[in-house]
């Protein structure tokens, strides 16, 4: 089945800093790749789609100079965040999807924790 | 716009019992719905999805869902519960902008 990786899956970084998650779809080309936030035991919002090669779409109420993405190849998208604060902190999860089509299936990454202290 | 609503934030049910997760939403064409679970520290796995045709739906685990377009609702089910059934479980509408519910917590007591 579709395999989508994420790393890493954990880190813990100080206020200030930047933080560079990685998504990766390791057996099919991800025309679209999503990124969710989701806060300890709530759900999961989407906060920006990306098309490889294209500039990502936001959602609403996401800054976009805070929250990079990058999808440069069909195969990868980074997020990274900006100046983390503690508020930053959270659990990101990055789906992905082969060609555009709304029927295919969006396969899931399996997080990453992010720390901000 | 579009977006789900899961009334139940937490359900306890006995290993054995069946079991009933509800999931509304709101969406102004023909909906693609999803369930999906997600165990402690773990990525989403998807159960099922419903995009057309039949309406009762079957997944993996033994889980199955029914679309009622008159209900605006996406309940899932499975007739006996197993204790490696307890988990998160969302149910998300949309493809291009996922939404989810808020999740119910799956609790099953042995």
């Amino acid at each position: 089945g579709a395999v989508v990786s994420q790393h890493p899956s954990w880190v813990i970084c100080k206020s200030g800093t930047s933080v560079k998650i990685e998504c990766r779809s390791l057996d099919f080309q991800a025309t679209t790749m999503f990124w969710y936030r989701q806060f300890p035991k709530q759900s999961l919002m989407l906060m920006a789609t990306s098309n490889e090669g294209s500039k990502a779409t936001y959602e609403q109420g996401v800054e976009k100079d805070k929250f990079l993405i990058n999808h440069a190849s069909l195969t990868l998208s980074t997020l990274t965040v900006t100046s983390a604060h503690p508020e930053d902190s959270s659990f990101y999860i990055c789906s992905a999807r082969e060609g555009r089509g709304t029927y295919n299936e969006q396969f899931f990454g399996p997080g990453t924790r992010l720390t901000v202290l | 716009a579009q977006s789900v609503t899961q009334p139940d934030i937490h359900i306890t049910v006995s290993e054995g019992a069946s079991l009933e997760l509800r999931c509304n939403y709101s969406y102004g064409a023909t909906p693609y719905l999803f369930w999906y679970v997600q165990s402690p520290g773990q990525g989403l796995q998807l159960l099922l999805k419903y995009f057309s045709g039949d309406t009762l739906v079957q997944g993996i685990k033994g889980f199955e869902a029914e679309f009622k377009r008159s209900q605006s609702s996406f309940n899932l089910r499975k007739p006996s519960v197993h204790w490696s059934d307890a988990a998160e479980y969302f149910c998300a509408v949309g493809n291009n902008d996922m939404r989810f519910g808020a999740g119910t917590r799956l609790t099953v007591k042995p």
